[in-house]
């Protein structure tokens, strides 16, 4: 099975450090998600990508996130300074929109926690 | 404004009983509807879509434009089925941005 790849799985960091998550779509995938998980707030749409340009980053505090897609195999969130609040799971999802195989797939997620 | 309701955060049934886990949606147009399953602590798996009219693991979903509901369903709930459930809409009128609600937490009681 194609299988979208989250790195790294776990990070810890400290309060007001720089994170980078990433994220390999599935080859051919045009539309590229970010998601965070919480408990309080269930899953939070962030960003999204369609054929590498940015669709939609209103669900992004664009004070310290930034979503990129520098080629078609990579996407990028970023947070830069990290806060204790950001401690979350981070997903990426990929998938065709509107093809045979409408739906998207998940990645296994980011668990970032931020002391 | 689109919106997606799962009024159950978590839903207790026994084994071998009737599952009906509740979703409730906002839209104006033609909606397309999907639910996902976590189980613990692996990633989200679309189980099923709206469109396809198919059943996934003995769980089926109609959508029923008149009561804005699509409704997940399984005859005899089994174990196995403890997990995570997301009701997802696609919102065709702004480039199939996927709307989540917040889950319900199905727990099967053996």
């Amino acid at each position: 099975d194609a299988r979208v790849t989250q790195t790294p799985r776990h990070k810890v960091t400290e309060m007001g450090q720089e994170v980078t998550m990433r994220c390999q779509p599935i080859l051919g995938h045009n539309t590229v998600f970010w998601y965070r998980q919480t408990m309080m707030q269930g899953l939070e749409l962030l960003a999204y990508f369609r054929n590498r340009a940015p669709l939609d980053d209103s669900g992004m505090p664009k004070d310290r996130f930034s979503a990129e897609m520098p080629d078609a195999t990579l996407a990028t969130l970023k947070i830069q300074p990290s806060e204790p609040r950001d401690s979350a799971v981070y997903f990426c999802a990929s998938g065709l929109a509107r093809g045979p195989n409408y739906g998207y797939t998940f990645g296994s997620g980011t668990r970032l926690t931020v002391v | 404004a689109q919106r997606v309701t799962q009024p159950e955060k978590l839903l207790s049934v026994f084994k071998g009983a009737p599952v009906e886990l509740k979703c409730n949606y906002s839209y104006s147009g033609s909606p397309e509807l999907f639910w996902y399953v976590q189980y613990s602590r692996q990633r989200l798996q679309l189980l099923l879509r709206h469109i396809s009219r198919e059943s996934i693991k003995g769980f089926t979903a109609d959508l029923n434009k008149g009561e804005t509901s699509f409704h997940l369903k399984k005859p005899f709930a089994q174990e196995e089925d403890s997990a995570m459930y997301y009701c997802a809409l696609s919102d065709t009128n702004r480039d199939d941005k996927i709307i989540f609600g917040k889950g319900t937490r199905l727990h099967i009681l053996p």
